[in-house]
């Protein structure tokens, strides 16, 4: 499992609160992801990062914002929760800078009410 | 940007049968990943393809990479309740360190 924890699992907030979730890796892998994953979307990026302090927009990235201030941990925040942001969030590494798979945490159910 | 499309979205297949599901490019990619998620579950790394043209198999299942490295299939022969899930494919550009997903087709069996 890649040392992938991922933190709440399960989580329900109101809409316009602030919401964090945590991803927390154990193996010191430089680039980190972060996905929402839809009905018949698959899953798409949100932000990803490649080193502490380096990050990068993904294709679906507004109303998200992330941090990284420690190899092991990635942090995407929602300012304040919409509706239309309810969904299951992936973490996943890339495992070393010639292997292109990734590996995923186990999610975080988000419900926005 | 990139664009990654996969069929179909649903498949419903009679345990012992085979099937293919089969994703599509809009640009010419550098590799393709093939992922497994089963219910309730996480996706979970299956194979990578990089070579024009490159078949690889895994038991009961057989990736291709088209020639011209615009689209893949994954055709699954004598498919078995264990083999019920979502698989997607992602595909790589060149010099890129994201993959994009197609949408996954949706694997169920009937026994």
């Amino acid at each position: 499992d890649a040392g992938i924890t991922q933190s709440p699992r399960h989580k329900v907030t109101e809409t316009g609160t602030p919401v964090t979730l945590r991803c927390h890796q154990t193996e010191n892998h430089r680039y980190m992801y972060w996905y929402r994953q839809d009905p018949g979307h698959g899953l798409r990026l949100i932000h990803y990062s490649y080193g502490v302090k380096d990050t990068d927009k993904g294709e679906v990235s507004d109303g998200y914002s992330v941090s990284r201030s420690k190899t092991e941990d990635f942090l995407l925040t929602l300012e304040s929760a919409t509706s239309s942001q309810t969904s299951v969030y992936f973490c996943a590494i890339k495992p070393g800078p010639r292997a292109y798979e990734q590996y995923f945490g186990p999610g975080t159910r988000l419900t926005v009410t | 940007g990139q664009q990654v499309m996969q069929i179909p979205q649903y498949q419903h297949v009679q345990e012992g049968e085979d099937f293919t599901t089969y994703c599509n490019s809009s640009t010419t990619l550098s590799n393709i990943q093939w992922y497994k998620q089963r219910p309730g579950g996480h996706p979970v790394f299956l194979i990578q393809l990089v070579k024009s043209g490159e078949v690889k198999k895994q038991k009961r299942l057989t990736f291709q990479f088209g020639e011209a490295k615009k689209n893949s299939s994954l055709h699954i022969t004598a498919t078995q309740t264990t083999d019920v899930g979502t698989y997607f494919c992602a595909g790589r550009a060149d010099n890129d360190y994201k993959l994009s997903f197609g949408a996954g087709t949706t694997v169920t069996v009937r026994a």
